[in-house]
């Protein structure tokens, strides 16, 4: 099985910041990563797919990057609604997940 | 408009059964794979079992033998049944419509339901 590992765990920030979360997959998944944005005793939501492709209705402050086993996600500019926990998924397989907490 | 909604979640003994339930609707349901997703409080997620549009079914060893996925077309529901549960089995319980568009290793779930909770517990 092929594991995702995002770092870092537990992420600090302010309103206004870039902000970068890291998935790594033990072996290479070529283009074939989501990342999803989860709040507190929601859903998950589809952000990105493909690696970079943006979800319809997504805001474009969202961007993916990455291909084979590194990827990331961006978030160019913070909001107050982005304070949430990120997950990345490559087929069956998520990460451990990146909680984004107000500094 | 897409949703997905479960039922079907509740207080059960080690040991016991339980079927959950999620009502498609916004979507042609039959022309979908579904998926079962569940998240232990304060955890992570953790794929659970996954039904194609020709009614194959797959599990993670975790739960093979124990859970069954299935589906009905005609109703727009998709089901889990599942037995013989553990403590370890208590977590909020999500269906998710997946999407293959370049093939098998693509998948994403693109729509959630909000989530069922089933605890298991004496």
């Amino acid at each position: 099985d092929i594991q995702m590992t995002q770092s870092p765990s537990t992420l600090s920030a302010s309103v206004g910041d870039r902000v970068t979360i890291t998935c790594r997959a033990s072996q290479s998944i070529s283009s074939w990563l989501a990342w999803y944005q989860q709040k507190p005793g929601k859903a998950p939501k589809l952000l990105i797919y493909k690696a970079s492709s943006l979800e319809s209705g997504v805001p474009s402050r969202f961007s993916g990057s990455g291909s084979g086993t590194e990827f990331t996600l961006t978030i160019s500019s913070l909001q107050p609604d982005d304070f949430a926990t990120y997950y990345c998924q490559q087929s069956l397989g998520f990460g451990q997940g990146t909680k984004v907490e107000i500094k | 408009e897409v949703q997905l909604v479960e039922s079907g979640g509740g207080l059960v003994q080690p040991g016991g059964s339980l079927r959950l339930s999620c009502a498609a609707s916004g979507f042609t349901f039959s022309s979908y794979d579904m998926h079962w997703v569940r998240q232990a409080t304060g955890k992570g997620l953790e794929w659970v079992s996954a039904i194609g549009t020709a009614g194959d079914t797959y599990y993670p060893g975790s739960v093979k033998g124990r859970f069954t996925i299935s589906r009905e077309n005609a109703k727009n529901s998709l089901y889990l049944q599942m037995n013989s549960l553990r403590a370890g089995d208590t977590a909020v319980y999500y269906c998710a419509r997946g999407r293959t568009p370049y093939g098998s290793g693509s998948l994403y779930f693109d729509y959630w339901g909000q989530g069922t909770l089933v605890t298991v517990s004496s």
